[in-house]
Order: structure tokens, then C-alpha cells, then sequence
């Protein structure tokens, strides 16, 4: 069954201090990673898809690598408005082809001014 | 830029009641999902829908639950009889299947609240 588990659950930064969260999983096959953002009480935001180890993708303060057994979202002097939750999910290639997405339960970011 | 957006944003029902909530995806999108996310927990897998028939479905996604493309661009999840651990928010994805993986995009989604 893919499994996929975030760290560090909530994490909280001064504006302009960097860090990096990480997602950790398992999966029969990956066909995809993605990285969403969500609002309180909004739907999942597309960021990011990785598909084989070594890949990295950025997009403004953000930059996603992927290795075999994990993925980090490196984000770099955040300001307030990155303060959000990330999700990270796995999409695994199945008999059959399957579609769907197996979430971790996401970091809590907060950017403090 | 193209949006999946979902109807109503708040729905409050009596358990044993029916609801439908409502999905426009992406306008050229082929692959549809619902997922949905009880407060505080992960977001879940519930169907997967193309061609006009469920293509995958999760275990959560039981004979209560029941998914329709009634014309070309809505995409709707029925629950037959509400229970109170329906509660949770319902977020419609779309996908349009030309990538590797299946990029899903979601709506804003429905909150549902059963009494």
C-alpha cells in the first residue's frame, strides 16, 4: 500500500529564514510526486510534479527535488504569504493504471513578518 | 485560467437525507475524482471517473455513494443517506490525462456538515 509521510508537521519561520520540508515515501512504482498548497478551508493548490529521482523543479521561493525514498520542498526567504499547509502525494503505477493521489497529512507553515 | 469550481461551498443536512454536491471541471479535462478531507486528516481518494464510468474507487466509497456526468461539463457525487461522519470537506479534481502522471487539479471545495 503507498504511504506517505511529511515532516515536520508545523514548522514556523521568521521571515526571509530558509528551510526545507520533507516528505517520505513508499510506493510499488512511482509514476508521479506532487506538491500542493492549501488555504485554510480552500482546496489543494498545484504546485510541483516529480517523476524520477534527481529531478527538481522551482517556482518563485520554492524548489522541489525528489530522491528514491523522499522529496524536499526547499522553500527560500519566505515571506508571510507562504504561510499555508504543503501536501505531498504520490501517485503509483498499478494494474490497471490507477489515477489516484495518496496524500500525507501535510506541514503547517507559518512566516512570521 | 481555467478552474474547477464546485457548488454549493456549505451544505448543512439531516442524517439519513440525500445531497448532491456539484462539479464544472476543467472544460477540457477527461479525468474526474472526488476526494474528500474530515477536519484535521489527510485528504482521501474517493472515485475516479472517465469515459462515463468509474474507473477506480476507494473502500470509503461505498454502495451510498454514487457519481454522474449528467450532461458535458457538470460532474456531481451523491450520498444517498447521510451519516454524521459524512462531515468532512468533498473537493472535485480534474485531470486532463495528457501527462505522464496525471496532474489533477481541485476545486475550492463542499463543505458538509450532517446533523
Amino acid at each position: 500500500e503507498d504511504q506517505v509521510t511529511q515532516s515536520p508537521e508545523a514548522l514556523r519561520l521568521q521571515e526571509g529564514e530558509s528551510s526545507s520540508l520533507n516528505c517520505s515515501y513508499t510506493v510499488s512504482g512511482l509514476r508521479g510526486l506532487f506538491w500542493y498548497r492549501q488555504d485554510p478551508g480552500k482546496g489543494p493548490e498545484f504546485l510541483f510534479t516529480l517523476y524520477s529521482a534527481g529531478e527538481e523543479k522551482e517556482k518563485e521561493r520554492l524548489k522541489a527535488t525528489l530522491t528514491k525514498k523522499e522529496s524536499f520542498l526547499h522553500i527560500t526567504a519566505p515571506k508571510p504569504e507562504d504561510s499555508a499547509t504543503y501536501l505531498c502525494a504520490v501517485q503509483g503505477f498499478t494494474q490497471g493504471g490507477s489515477e489516484k493521489l495518496v496524500f500525507g497529512k501535510g506541514t503547517k507553515l507559518t512566516v512570521n513578518p | 485560467e481555467p478552474e474547477v469550481t464546485q457548488t454549493p461551498s456549505h451544505q448543512v443536512t439531516q442524517m439519513g437525507q440525500e445531497v448532491i454536491l456539484r462539479c464544472v471541471p476543467i472544460s477540457n479535462h477527461l479525468y474526474f475524482y472526488w476526494y474528500r478531507q474530515i477536519l484535521g486528516q489527510k485528504v482521501e481518494f474517493l472515485v475516479s471517473f472517465y469515459n462515463n464510468e468509474i474507473s477506480e474507487k476507494s473502500e470509503i466509497f461505498d454502495d451510498q455513494f454514487s457519481v454522474e456526468r449528467p450532461d458535458g461539463s457538470n460532474f456531481t457525487l451523491k450520498i444517498r443517506s447521510t451519516k454524521l461522519e459524512d462531515s468532512a470537506m468533498y473537493f472535485c479534481a480534474s485531470s486532463d490525462g495528457l501527462a505522464v502522471s496525471y496532474e489533477q487539479y481541485f476545486g475550492p471545495g463542499t463543505r458538509l456538515t450532517v446533523t
